[in-house]
């Protein structure tokens, strides 16, 4: 139990352009996701906080026209990367509470962004 | 705020030898601590966690990890090396004043040598 589905898990874009990432918790309700970002060989950043049915909290120094997060729905949150640049190129994780049920966090399988 | 300070950013050790691996928080109340690995280009597999129930929490795979409120630490071991264990760990800590949102160390990275 506790699935959350990330997709897609690749996506090669070209600069300008924009990419839709998705994440879906399977089996269980997510009210809290949180979308991190990782660049190689380093550690994972939050970039935002989504509740379900509110405005995303972003994090200092995270441009939310850039990285748009909606959170619609108690099973599905996604990002989108406007105006995708190559600095942008990155791994992209999603990650879902269950803190009301036992403190824990489901994470999806992780998008890799190449912008060209 | 919380965070979380993970020394070594390599470690390496033989296969079926002990694995340490440290982690060191700080936060201004009581904290949630969890441990992840991470293989590459996936995401994270939670190996424990720590949610202010029994100090010694034992995870998945044979890890285990031990809070220590008065050393801020909550360091990782296991008995025995396996070559599978090879991958990246991360100590994370998430607390109430940060929406619990999860913190994470820099990670370490884990050889195992035959």
């Amino acid at each position: 139990g506790a699935v959350v589905s990330q997709h897609p898990s690749r996506v090669i874009c070209k600069s300008g352009t924009s990419v839709k990432i998705e994440c879906r918790s399977l089996d269980f309700q997510a009210t809290t996701m949180f979308w991190y970002r990782q660049f190689p060989k380093q550690s994972l950043m939050l970039m935002a906080t989504s509740n379900e049915g509110s405005k995303a909290t972003y994090e200092q120094g995270v441009e939310k026209d850039k990285f748009l997060i909606n959170h619609a729905s108690l099973t599905l949150s996604t990002l989108t990367v406007t105006s995708a640049h190559p600095e942008d190129s990155s791994f992209y994780i999603c990650s879902a509470s269950r803190r009301q049920v036992d403190y824990g966090y489901t994470f999806g399988s992780g998008t890799r962004l190449t912008v060209v | 705020a919380q965070s979380v300070t993970q020394l070594g950013s390599h470690v390496s050790v033989s296969e079926g030898a002990l694995v340490l691996l440290r982690c060191n928080y700080s936060s201004s109340v009581p904290p949630y601590l969890f441990w992840y690995v991470q293989y590459p280009n996936q995401g994270l597999q939670l190996l424990l966690k720590y949610t202010s129930a029994a100090t010694l929490v034992k995870g998945i795979n044979g890890f285990e990890a031990e809070f220590k409120k008065s050393e801020t630490s909550f360091h990782l071991t296991k008995p025995s090396a396996h070559m599978s264990d090879a991958a990246e760990y991360f100590c994370a800590v998430s607390e109430s004043n940060s929406g619990y949102a999860l913190n994470f160390g820099k990670g370490t990275s884990l050889l195992v040598t035959p």
